[in-house]
C-alpha cells in the first residue's frame, strides 16, 4: 500500500466547474496536510496547508480534512484554464520526524474551455 | 523574499561521471531538503538538513550520492559515480516551519 495515495487522472473538468481532487494517507500520526501545483517543467509551489480536521478556504481552493478517514482533498471552484496542471498531496510523517514530507504520485488536471 | 536558487539548471553527463548540484535557501530557513523528483512521480525525499546537522537521509543512496551544507546555509548535493538511472529533476527546498518551498531544480539527464 502506498503511503499516499492520490486519485488516477488524468482529471478533465470543463472551465467554470468544480475540480475535486482526493489524497488518502497510511499513516494514521500524520500531522500536517499540503497541496502543490506543479506545472510542466516547473517545480511544485505550495498552494494549500491544512492541519485540522475541517475546511480550510483560500480564494476560489478549499482544501478538506478528515483525519479519522485518513484523507484530504482540494477543490478548486470556478475553474481556469490556467489550473490545468499537477496536483500533488503531501503529509508529514508523525512522530518525530522533524517535518519530513511523503507526495503522492500527483493527479494530472485539465480545465477546458 | 529571494526564493531558493539552484543551479545549474540543466545538466547532461555520461554514465559514471561525476556531478554536483548547488542550493542556497530561503534567508532564515533553517531545514533544507533535497529530492529527486522522476517523471511522472512524486518528488521523493533523498536528505533533510537541520542548520548544517543531517536530520534524515534514509533514502539517499549513500554508495554515490553524498550531500553537504557547510555553515548551515548553502548546500551541494553530487552524485559519482552516476547511472542511467539519476536521470530525474533535483529539487532543493528549504522551510522555517512545515511549510517548504521549492527550487527551480536541476533537471540531470545521464546518458
Amino acid at each position: 500500500q502506498k503511503e499516499v495515495e492520490q486519485n488516477s487522472g488524468p482529471l478533465s473538468v470543463p472551465e467554470g466547474a468544480i475540480a475535486s481532487l482526493n489524497c488518502t494517507y497510511s499513516d494514521r500520526v500524520s500531522q500536517s496536510f499540503f497541496w502543490y501545483r506543479q506545472y510542466s517543467g516547473k517545480s511544485p509551489e505550495l498552494i494549500m496547508s491544512i492541519y485540522s480536521n475541517g475546511d480550510k478556504e483560500d480564494g476560489r481552493f478549499t482544501a478538506q480534512l478528515n483525519k479519522a478517514s485518513q484523507y484530504v482533498s482540494l477543490l478548486i471552484r470556478d475553474s481556469q484554464p490556467s489550473d490545468s496542471a499537477t496536483y500533488l498531496c503531501a503529509v508529514t510523517a508523525g512522530g518525530t520526524s522533524y517535518g519530513k514530507l511523503t507526495f503522492g504520485q500527483g493527479t494530472i488536471l485539465t480545465v477546458h474551455p | 523574499e529571494a526564493g531558493v536558487a539552484q543551479s545549474p539548471r540543466y545538466k547532461i553527463i555520461e554514465k559514471r561521471q561525476s556531478v554536483a548540484f548547488w542550493c542556497n535557501p530561503i534567508s532564515g530557513h533553517a531545514t533544507l531538503y533535497w529530492y529527486q523528483q522522476i517523471l511522472g512521480q512524486g518528488p521523493k525525499l533523498l536528505i533533510q538538513f537541520q542548520n548544517n546537522g543531517v536530520v534524515d537521509d534514509s533514502q539517499l543512496p549513500k554508495d554515490r550520492f553524498s550531500a553537504e551544507r557547510l555553515k548551515g546555509v548553502d548546500s551541494t548535493l553530487k552524485i559519482q559515480p552516476a547511472k542511467l538511472e539519476d536521470s530525474a529533476v533535483y529539487l532543493c527546498a528549504s522551510s522555517r516551519n512545515y511549510e517548504q518551498y521549492f527550487g527551480p531544480g536541476t533537471r540531470l539527464t545521464v546518458t
